[in-house]
């Protein structure tokens, strides 16, 4: 089966502007998570999604980052206005039970 | 709030060698714990799957120990091989399907 895809797999900008990640789980999966890695740390959760309902978000940055589901399959992740401490990779993630899948993640450079 | 540290950060040593990578996690009501690997630039890729119940898991040169009830896990590669090279993450999953990280282990084996 095919695995999680994303994209752009990188982007540069620079502070103040907005950017946006696309993710597409993998086929018959309820559930989808996005990270936020920053270089040289273990992934850190932003927001898990059942079908296209929100079940955590509590450590999104409400202020700049935004993400939605919509019709329970592909999800996008916003940032408006991207900061300097932004620059990291964002993986997205699926799962069905209890193992969650990655994808090979957007890595992002704010400049 | 589960915490996870991962003990050495960094660990480099030469081909052949018998290595353990240590996670412990402060929080033992956990649902399983996973071992993945990441390769500069990619993804996460999943290595080990322990249950809350067992107590080690083995797939080729990897085993990987569970003991919950004093919050650690160990990941033993046989025989480093210079392919081996890599970032090595713990991650325990609570019941709500929820993953908390490690900061990794980056591993360098020597030819």
């Amino acid at each position: 089966e095919a695995g999680v895809a994303q994209s752009p797999r990188y982007k540069i900008i620079e502070k103040r502007q907005s950017v946006a990640f696309w993710c597409n789980p993998i086929s018959g999966h309820a559930t989808l998570y996005w990270y936020q890695q920053i270089l040289g740390q273990g992934p850190k959760l932003l927001i898990q999604f059942q079908n296209n309902g929100v079940v955590d978000d509590s450590q999104l940055p409400k202020d700049r980052f935004s993400a939605e589901r919509l019709k329970g399959v592909d999800s996008t992740l916003k940032i408006q206005p991207a900061k300097l401490e932004d620059s990291a990779v964002y993986l997205c993630a699926s799962s069905r039970e209890n193992e969650q899948f990655f994808g090979p993640g957007t890595r992002l450079t704010v400049l | 709030k589960q915490e996870v540290t991962q003990i050495p950060a960094a660990l480099s040593v030469p081909e052949g060698e018998n290595l353990v990578l240590n996670c412990s996690f402060t929080d033992s009501a956990i649902y399983n714990l996973q071992w993945f690997r990441q390769d500069p630039g990619k993804g996460l890729t999943s290595l080990l799957l322990i249950q809350s119940s067992q107590r080690e898991q083995t797939s080729g040169r990897l085993n990987a120990s569970l003991d919950k009830s004093s919050g650690r896990s160990t990941l033993y590669i046989a025989a480093s091989q210079p392919g081996d090279s890599a970032t090595y993450l713990c991650a325990v999953r609570d019941a709500g399907n929820m993953l908390t990280f490690g900061g990794g282990t980056r591993l360098m084996v020597k030819p």
